[in-house]
């Protein structure tokens, strides 16, 4: 089955400064990759996520790049804020979780020093 | 509220107890997962429905874990003679997927949790 590692586990940046989390997968079928945020005692919430047909989508201060044949994406927060803490997975399926469920990493603990 | 909802929220029980856990999704989304999130882990995928069938679950789903969605709208999920392992938060989520496709990516919007605590 599909196995996605997510570095780091922990990121701590200063307010304003851009953080960058990674992930890769070993499922060379999966075609769709979304990021959730997940603060604390509180359900996950997609911020972004990508499929296998394009190579970078951004959202405001959010983007999310996907090399297919390395088999890894990224996530990149700019001008980084304080409500920017959190807890971010990064996940992958086949078919885009409408047949497959997602398989996810373990997190990354951002942590925004003011 | 119309998202996603779950009952209860927290259940503590004894080792060796049923426990069955209810997931009401979004009204109109006609898929449901389930997944359990341990401290300090991501989510794992259990199992999946789509209207009333349960299309896949993961090996994780041992013999005394069973899901039913018996009329495609809400489910349960109910874990017979509860181990301590089985201690973790049951995430449910669900999404809108087109009839006859399975190649729509949709968002999975996810419910607040049942933390289980196994004693």
């Amino acid at each position: 089955g599909e196995n996605v590692e997510q570095h780091p586990s922990t990121l701590s940046v200063q307010e304003g400064d851009s953080a960058v989390i990674k992930c890769t997968y070993s499922d060379s079928a999966s075609n769709y990759f979304p990021w959730y945020k997940q603060e604390l005692g509180k359900r996950p919430q997609l911020i972004i996520d990508i499929r296998s047909n394009v190579g970078e989508k951004k959202d405001q201060r959010i983007a999310v790049t996907l090399n297919k044949t390395a088999k890894h994406f990224s996530l990149h927060i700019t001008e980084t804020q304080p409500e920017d803490s959190a807890v971010y997975f990064c996940a992958a399926s086949k078919t885009g979780g409408g047949a497959d469920g997602l398989t996810f990493g373990k997190g990354t603990h951002l942590i925004i020093q003011p | 509220d119309t998202g996603v909802s779950q009952d209860p929220r927290h259940k503590i029980t004894k080792r060796g107890q049923n426990v069955t856990f209810r997931c009401d999704p979004i009204s109109e989304h006609n898929r449901l997962y389930w997944y359990r999130q341990t401290l300090g882990q991501g989510p794992e995928f259990l199992t999946y429905f789509q209207n009333e069938a349960q299309l896949e679950k993961s090996r994780l789903l041992s013999d005394r874990f069973s899901a039913e969605r018996p009329k495609g709208s809400f489910s349960t999920l109910e874990i017979q003679r509860t181990e301590q392992g089985d201690s973790a938060m049951y995430l449910c989520a669900s999404t809108l997927g087109l009839a006859g496709s399975t190649l729509t990516n949709n968002e999975q919007f996810f419910g607040p949790g049942t933390r289980l605590t196994v004693l």
